[in-house]
């Protein structure tokens, strides 16, 4: 299987700041990848698939980049909507593995 | 606008049959596939298995011999039966649907919308 390393597991950081986090994948999944957000006792909501496509009605400030092995998930001027843990999803292959999840914390 | 609706029972015994539905209201069926997740609280997420329209069915080699989803393409519904529970598959469950685009260069999938989830507690 492949396995999806999430960086960093967790992050404190203020409303406006730019958030970065990385997933790299243990092998080549082309741009097979998406990212999910979580809040606490909600479902998983997709933000972004295929690595860079922005699902219809989330905010622009959130973007996603790479292919390959490596990928970003990047939140500009971050919201305190956004607080919450954000996993990532290859579906290049079976079995779909995840990120083990990044919680963005309000410092 | 599409819903995922689940029901199914949510307190099991060790060595009992989990068995949880998800109904697809308001949007195709046909033209998805279907999928569930499970997350053990406060952990990760785990993807369990998916099914096409046509039922053609691929799992997670971890539940593979415990698993079976299937597919009532008549009701709009599929369904999710893990046998033999222990208390290691306590966990929150997911359905969700998967949308499978072919553009150039490859392919575009995506996993939206996910159900509000399903807690099940196996338990003596």
């Amino acid at each position: 299987a492949i396995q999806m390393t999430q960086s960093p597991s967790s992050l404190s950081a203020s409303v406006g700041d730019r958030v970065t986090i990385t997933c790299r994948a243990s092998q080549d999944i082309r741009n097979n990848l998406g990212w999910y957000q979580q809040k606490p006792g909600r479902a998983p909501e997709l933000l972004i698939y295929t690595a860079s496509n922005l699902r219809s009605g989330v905010p622009s400030r959130f973007s996603g980049s790479g292919s390959g092995t490596d990928f970003t998930l990047t939140i500009n001027s971050l919201q305190p909507e956004d607080f919450a843990t954000y996993y990532c999803l290859q579906d290049y292959n079976y079995p779909r593995t995840f990120g083990q999840g990044t919680k963005v914390e309000l410092k | 606008q599409v819903q995922l609706q689940q029901w199914g029972a949510g307190l099991l015994k060790p060595s009992e049959t989990l068995s949880l539905t998800c109904a697809v209201y308001g949007g195709s069926f046909n033209d998805f596939f279907w999928i569930w997740m499970r997350q053990v609280p406060g952990k990760g997420l785990e993807w369990i298995g998916e099914i096409s329209y046509s039922g053609i069915t691929n799992y997670s080699p971890s539940l593979k011999s415990r698993v079976t989803i299937s597919i009532e393409t008549s009701k709009n519904q599929f369904s999710l039966r893990l046998r033999s529970v222990t208390a290691a598959d306590t966990a929150v469950y997911y359905c969700v649907r998967g949308r499978l685009r072919i553009v150039d260069g490859g392919y575009e999938r995506s996993f939206d919308p996910w159900s509000q989830g399903t807690l099940v507690t196996v338990s003596s």
